[in-house]
């Protein structure tokens, strides 16, 4: 079945680095957009970031605009983030989501599915 | 921009209807999705483009799209429908994705 599964988060200081992984299974990764999407605890959805199926377009939030950057490998399955200059305001879940499929503009994508979520936390 | 504004909060009897509105600029134009939120679980999509709904999800969620108002409909809401629901869209102004506030459901 279409699985998500992220991986990578944990405890990290202010202005330190991490790099989320997601490895997707049960379809052809290369066929659609991927994106992340975090949830500080107690809080809404955040998007943060966007990327076409052959990486040739990237959108991010104004929030991790200059400090994040979105990635994949359809090769090997797996979507990327890698996160630099963490602040605390950073700590959140953090959630894979298949996109658009064979998507020519994300104007009409939705998620779906969503992994289970990998969290960090961005503290001293 | 878009700011997607919902109720925090719908209180529903079992066996009502359930409304969740998302309140929005130039709604009309944009494909609006709703996403089910459960205590300790990841969303789960229940509306796509405006309306339709995806296999698995029962007829009793409908949503709709007109003016600057999205709204969730659940029909004969049971006690597994608590959760919190979000709208979505795509701000093709500033090329970001954009969710709603959220509303949490309670089945009183």
């Amino acid at each position: 079945q279409v699985q998500l599964v992220e991986s990578g988060g944990g405890l990290v200081k202010p202005g330190g680095s991490l790099r989320l992984s997601c490895e997707a299974s049960g379809f052809t990764l290369s066929d659609y957009y991927m994106g992340w999407i975090r949830q500080a605890p107690g809080k809404g959805l955040e998007w943060i970031s966007y990327i076409s199926s052959t990486s040739s377009t990237k959108f991010y939030a104004d929030s991790v605009q200059g400090r994040f950057i979105i990635s994949r490998d359809n090769a090997k399955n797996s979507l990327f983030l890698q996160m630099s200059g963490l602040r605390p305001e950073d700590t959140a879940l953090y959630y894979c989501a298949r996109g658009g499929y064979f998507s020519s503009s994300p104007e009409r994508d939705w998620f779906d599915p969503w992994g289970q979520g990998t969290l960090v936390t961005v503290s001293s | 921009s878009d700011v997607l504004t919902q109720p925090p909060s719908v209180s529903v009897a079992p066996g009502k209807t359930a409304s969740i509105t998302c309140a929005g600029n130039y709604f009309g134009s944009k494909s609006v999705h709703w996403y089910q939120q459960k205590p300790g679980q990841a969303p789960k999509l229940v509306i796509f483009f405006d309306t339709d709904r995806p296999a698995g999800i029962p007829e009793r969620f409908s949503g709709s799209n007109s003016g600057n108002t999205a709204t969730l409909s659940i029909t004969r809401v049971e006690a597994g429908d608590e959760a919190d629901y979000y709208c979505q869209v795509w701000d093709n102004i500033r090329d970001h994705c954009v969710f709603g506030t959220g509303t949490k459901v309670t089945v009183l």
